[in-house]
């Protein structure tokens, strides 16, 4: 059974940077799983900022940026707002099948 | 605009069968990308569970796989999902989604879910 871990918190000041990271049970992460990441606060549904790594979807804020770090997928947040508080999931390609990490709650303090 | 919309009954027995369906608008479900089922139970994080193309090919999350089974309509413009043998464990919110594997590789659409609960 694939497993994707990300951090389950993290903490950020309002105006800062915060770099979340997906892992995989398989070894490192590369440009061939596809990463994808999501957005999602309470009550609605997940919403795609991410695609293919680095890819940003049309309504994805510019302080939002993805990357591969340390055989790890990233995203990175820059000049972070309080909107941005929410949980934040990846997903990998894996072949046909696609695993989600179990998610990352960030908070804007 | 592509526009997801779940359907299905919000109570379902146990050991019983859930049905829900899909609706997508804005698109052709026959113009390509894959469609997915995707569930995420309360408290929890989300959790694959398959994803149909449009010529009918599938795949199913391993651990799933036993009691899924996802369909597509084209004339309908419409995906389906059947969740057999159910148990308190299958109570989740179920989102539907366009899944752009092999073109983007993006999971860019997604519809507002629907809660399904399994109680007697």
């Amino acid at each position: 059974q694939t497993v994707v871990t990300q951090e389950p918190s993290l903490t950020v000041s309002p105006g800062g940077t915060v770099t979340l990271t997906c892992a995989s049970s398989t070894g490192a992460v590369t440009s061939g799983y596809y990463p994808n990441w999501f957005q999602q606060k309470p009550g609605q549904a997940p919403r795609a900022l991410i695609y293919s790594t680095s890819n940003k979807h049309s309504w994805t804020p510019a302080r939002f940026s993805g990357s591969l770090l340390g055989g790890k997928a990233a995203l990175t947040l820059s000049g972070v707002q309080p909107e941005d508080e929410a949980e934040y999931y990846c997903l990998l390609y894996y072949g046909g099948a696609r695993v989600f990490g179990g998610g990352t709650k960030l908070t804007v303090l | 605009q592509v526009q997801l919309q779940a359907s299905g009954p919000g109570l379902v027995k146990p050991s019983e069968t859930l049905s829900l369906t899909c609706t997508v608008s804005g698109y052709s479900i026959s113009s390509g990308c894959y469609w997915g089922w995707i569930r995420q139970p309360p408290g929890k994080g989300l959790e694959w569970i398959g994803a149909i193309y449009h010529s009918g090919s599938t795949y199913y999350n391993p651990s799933l796989k036993s009691r899924v089974t996802i369909s597509v309509d084209t004339s309908k413009n419409q995906f389906s999902l059947k969740l057999s043998s159910l148990t308190a464990a299958d109570t989740a919110v179920y989102y539907c989604a366009r899944d752009a594997r092999g073109a983007t590789w993006s999971f860019d659409y997604w519809g507002q879910g629907t809660l399904v609960t399994v109680s007697s």
